[in-house]
């Protein structure tokens, strides 16, 4: 089984803070994401990844960077937390499927973050 | 931008009956689609992937694609209790590696 793993599930964290957030997957999958959820907006994608070191802004990735040195780990980071920032992230990864080129993401459990 | 909707509910189905959930999109260039299942406080499990017109059968779920009128749905029969979640529709380009999803619909199965 495809397994993502996120470090921290439950973090509280103070305004100006710097926070890390760390993923890692087992699959040798070539993609990763970080997206943030929150009621009524679904899932919102803020950095992609699709190769070490490569990297795509998603949807909304203002206030976030993110890092990948390695092919299983995919990292997001909040420069200066704000209480806007309080919000589930979701780490996923995923492989390009050639013959449906197709790719079906896989979530890790979730980081319930919250700023204060 | 592309927008993928879905009714945001409660839906709610009697125990034992079809559940019918329904997402439209927005982009014609789409080419695959999910349905992700996500559990309260849990993170998002894929149940069915459709990628021609039709319909797509995996035991009690059915899922069911028309391009052109840009609209996918999801059916669930014999709903259960343990049905009760909510369900994410995604869409994507083909070779593209990223999906966008709707904000979800929520079902409840009353027993």
């Amino acid at each position: 089984d495809v397994k993502v793993t996120q470090s921290s599930r439950y973090l509280v964290k103070r305004t100006g803070e710097k926070v890390f957030l760390e993923c890692v997957q087992d699959m040798d999958h070539e993609n990763m994401f970080w997206y943030r959820q929150d009621p009524g907006l679904g899932l919102r994608l803020i950095y992609f990844s699709y190769d070490v070191k490569m990297k795509e802004k998603g949807d909304i990735p203002e206030g976030y960077s993110v890092s990948r040195e390695k092919k299983e780990r995919f990292s997001l980071i909040l420069e200066s937390a704000s209480t806007n920032q309080t919000s589930m992230y979701l780490c996923a990864s995923s492989s390009y499927k050639s013959r449906q080129g197709v790719n079906t993401i896989y979530f890790g459990e979730g980081s319930w973050l919250t700023v204060v | 931008q592309k927008e993928v909707e879905q009714n945001s509910g409660p839906l709610s189905v009697p125990e034992g009956a079809i559940a019918s959930l329904n997402c439209t999109y927005s982009d014609r260039v789409s080419q695959s689609f999910f349905w992700y299942r996500q559990y309260s406080g849990k993170s998002p499990e894929l149940i069915m992937s459709i990628y021609s017109n039709g319909d797509k059968e995996d035991g009690r779920f059915t899922a069911q694609l028309n391009k052109a009128s840009q609209y996918v749905s999801l059916l669930i029969r014999d709903s259960q209790p343990s049905d009760s979640a909510t369900y994410l529709c995604a869409e994507s380009d083909f070779g593209n590696e990223k999906l966008t999803f709707g904000t979800g619909t929520r079902l409840t199965i009353i027993p």
